[in-house]
């Protein structure tokens, strides 16, 4: 079974909507992020979290929030979707006491927002 | 601002061709990760690098972390179809960002049969 899982794979909704992506992990790792990807621009960071009540802002935070609800949970939700918000998103994991900053990846969620 | 440079962005090469994936900062970098992803899927990592001048090698892959830790590059040899895919570098800073890793761009091998 995969480490870092994500639901769902993909997702086509309309300018508006409030949307729920949810990120699932067993490796015990403390720390989690939210990322987005789009062509020619990397991977930006929008949110990560040192533990349930340590949430921070990334550097394209606006139109996002998220939830920490255990340890092994954070979800991203988009509150009223805007089509440039069309994006792969990652989740991603990371041992807060291991000796490297070392981040391992969910499979992602192709988000389409019409 | 800390930032990597990616080159080349795009690189398409023939089966059993050797490429060098380069990936620059003018910052030091207490730690170096290189990932593969391919379409559809997240980033997967093949290696962390934290020693200046240190070499590791999985199977066709060699991976160099540059002296100052500021440089890193990733060399294959004899390139397969199966390399194919997205090659993302990121850096940790130890600590520094609040040890959020920096990524690179990416760059984009397609290795043609």
């Amino acid at each position: 079974d995969a480490d870092v899982t994500q639901t769902p794979r993909n997702r086509i909704t309309k300018t508006g909507k409030r949307i729920m992506l949810e990120c699932s992990q067993t490796k015990g790792h403390d720390r989690m992020y939210w990322y987005r990807q789009d062509p020619g621009l990397g991977l930006r960071l929008i949110y990560y979290s040192f533990d349930v009540k340590d949430i921070n802002k990334g550097e394209i935070s606006d139109g996002y929030s998220v939830s920490r609800q255990a340890q092994a949970k954070f979800s991203l939700s988009l509150e009223s979707a805007i089509p440039n918000q069309t994006a792969l998103y990652f989740c991603a994991t990371r041992d807060g006491t291991a000796s490297t900053d070392t981040q391992y990846f969910g499979p992602g969620t192709r988000l389409t927002v019409l | 601002t800390q930032l990597l440079e990616q080159s080349p962005q795009f690189l398409s090469i023939q089966e059993g061709e050797n490429l060098t994936v380069y990936c620059n900062s003018s910052s030091v970098f207490s730690s170096l990760q290189w990932y593969r992803q391919e379409p559809g899927e997240g980033p997967v990592l093949l290696v962390t690098v934290v020693t200046g001048g240190e070499v590791k090698k999985l199977k066709r892959l060699t991976f160099q972390f540059g002296d100052a830790r500021k440089d890193s590059s990733l060399h294959i040899t004899a390139a397969q179809p199966g390399d194919t895919g997205l090659y993302l570098c990121a850096g940790g800073s130890d600590g520094g960002s609040q040890g959020n890793l920096i990524f690179g761009k990416g760059t984009k091998l397609s290795v043609k049969p």
